[in-house]
């Protein structure tokens, strides 16, 4: 079966301070990967696509094929950055998401 | 900016009855999604739409849940009859082919209530 891990339901961190949320897929490949963001009241949204190699608000995503692990880190959280996030590759066939639980970050003050 | 548009917004429902869920994507999108998330889960996919025929299906409980994209515009989702484990957030989203690197544009999503 073809399964995302998020192993942290929730991650408190303190302004300022380094985040990684972790995420682990299950299947071998190359499936393509992204991460979707929901903010408070907002719709989810994608934050960040691997392909893209780009940072995104401060956020990058690092592929380790070996692992299959793409986790996503910011080096200094902002309050803002408080929303859950989801980690979520394409399914083996290439035609559709498949979402892990989610992680809530909590940044404070 | 565009925006995919769900109706309605919250719906509270006796277990046995018919609900239906209406999505409308953004303009120029040709595939559109369905999806189911429980609380505290992320979205599952039920039905993925290409124009008007279904791609990906193959999560959808088709004894009581079907759908249906008829002008390959908007859709429609239908559960009937509804059981006390349907109740979820259903969303839709949309998206503009881009070769694997779609990035799919979700509604504000139909919270469903089954009592």
């Amino acid at each position: 079966a073809q399964r995302v891990t998020q192993p942290e339901k929730l991650l408190s961190v303190f302004k300022g301070a380094p985040v990684e949320l972790k995420c682990n897929y299950s299947y071998s490949g190359s499936p393509e990967l992204f991460w979707y963001v929901q903010y408070s009241r907002q719709r989810l949204q994608l934050l960040l696509r691997h392909i893209s190699r780009e940072s995104i608000k401060g956020f990058t995503a690092d592929l380790n094929k070996g692992e299959t692990s793409f986790h996503l880190k910011k080096p200094f959280a902002q309050e803002e950055d408080s929303a859950m996030y989801y980690c979520a590759p394409h399914n083996q066939a290439g035609t559709a998401l498949i979402f892990g639980k989610g992680t809530t970050l909590s940044v404070s003050s | 900016e565009a925006e995919v548009a769900q109706s309605p917004r919250y719906k509270i429902t006796e277990k046995s009855q018919a609900v239906a869920f209406w999505c409308d994507p953004i303009s120029g999108h040709a595939t559109l999604y369905w999806y189911r998330q429980i609380l505290g889960q992320g979205p599952e996919l039920l039905v993925q739409f290409q124009d008007e025929s279904v791609v990906d299906d193959s999560q959808l409980p088709k004894d009581r849940f079907s759908a249906e994209r008829l002008k390959g515009v908007d859709s429609t989702l239908k559960i009937q009859p509804a059981e006390l484990g349907d109740s979820a957030m259903y969303l839709c989203a949309s998206s503009f082919p881009a070769g694997g690197q779609e990035t799919q544009y979700f509604g504000p999503g139909t919270r469903l209530l089954v009592l």
